[in-house]
């Protein structure tokens, strides 16, 4: 069962932010929210996760709100390059489990 | 690190011919997962191993479909005899846990038609 939605689909244009939105209502006091993206023809491509800060890495910022049941990625200057999928998910963070991919938001970077 | 490697990239079969599908994890990593993605399902995990020993095989559709990893630098997905709904794209990952929680390294897949 699909622990997060997403928006099928987004634009952006090149240069500027790319934010997109998860919802993840349901979320346990124990599970993070990771990101992950797909490029056409490759395989998934870790980005960032959090429990409940926001979290910055060279790639992208995690913006969670304080009740934890929605999330913003933020690719801060979007590039063609970043045309993908990008897939919201929750999961326990300790033990090896199944990551649930979802149908994620196909995002398009316009020129 | 080279990072997971998977082979072949592409693989043709015809229906009832064995295949076999070959990931190389990134050293030091204890974890190694199967996943397969289809356009009316998604990615799917297969099967996952902890130190080389299989964890989780829910996923593993039917008898025909095994996976093995002999050691810690080599895991095999076989399917025998092979169908035309086998068609998709086969990912290996590899995750290290010992410090701590870390993302999953995918492989660039390997592309199956069978047919």
């Amino acid at each position: 069962d699909a622990k997060t939605t997403q928006p099928p689909s987004m634009d952006c244009a090149e240069g500027r932010a790319a934010n997109l939105p998860c919802n993840h209502s349901t979320i346990s006091g124990n599970e993070y929210v990771y990101w992950y993206r797909q490029i056409h023809s490759q395989g998934p491509q870790y980005i960032i996760h959090g429990l409940k800060n926001n979290e910055t890495n060279e790639m992208a910022s995690l913006i969670i709100t304080e009740d934890r049941k929605s999330s913003t990625l933020i690719l801060p200057h979007a590039t063609l390059r970043d045309t993908a999928v990008y897939y919201c998910i929750v999961r326990v963070g300790s033990g090896a489990n199944n990551l649930f991919f979802g149908t994620g938001t196909r995002l398009t970077v316009i020129p | 690190d080279a990072g997971v490697i998977q082979s072949p990239r592409h693989e043709v079969t015809e229906m009832g011919q064995e295949v076999t599908l070959r990931c190389k994890p990134i050293s030091g990593h204890d974890y190694l997962f199967w996943y397969r993605q289809t356009m009316m399902r998604g990615l799917e995990l297969l099967i996952y191993f902890n130190n080389n020993v299989p964890i989780d095989d829910s996923g593993m559709p039917e008898d025909r479909f095994s996976a093995k990893m002999p050691n810690a630098s080599f895991s095999t997905l076989k399917i025998q005899p092979s169908e035309p709904r086998d068609s998709a794209v086969y990912f290996c990952a590899s995750s290290d846990y010992t410090n701590g929680e870390n993302g999953y390294t995918f492989g660039s897949g390997t592309r199956l038609t069978v047919v």
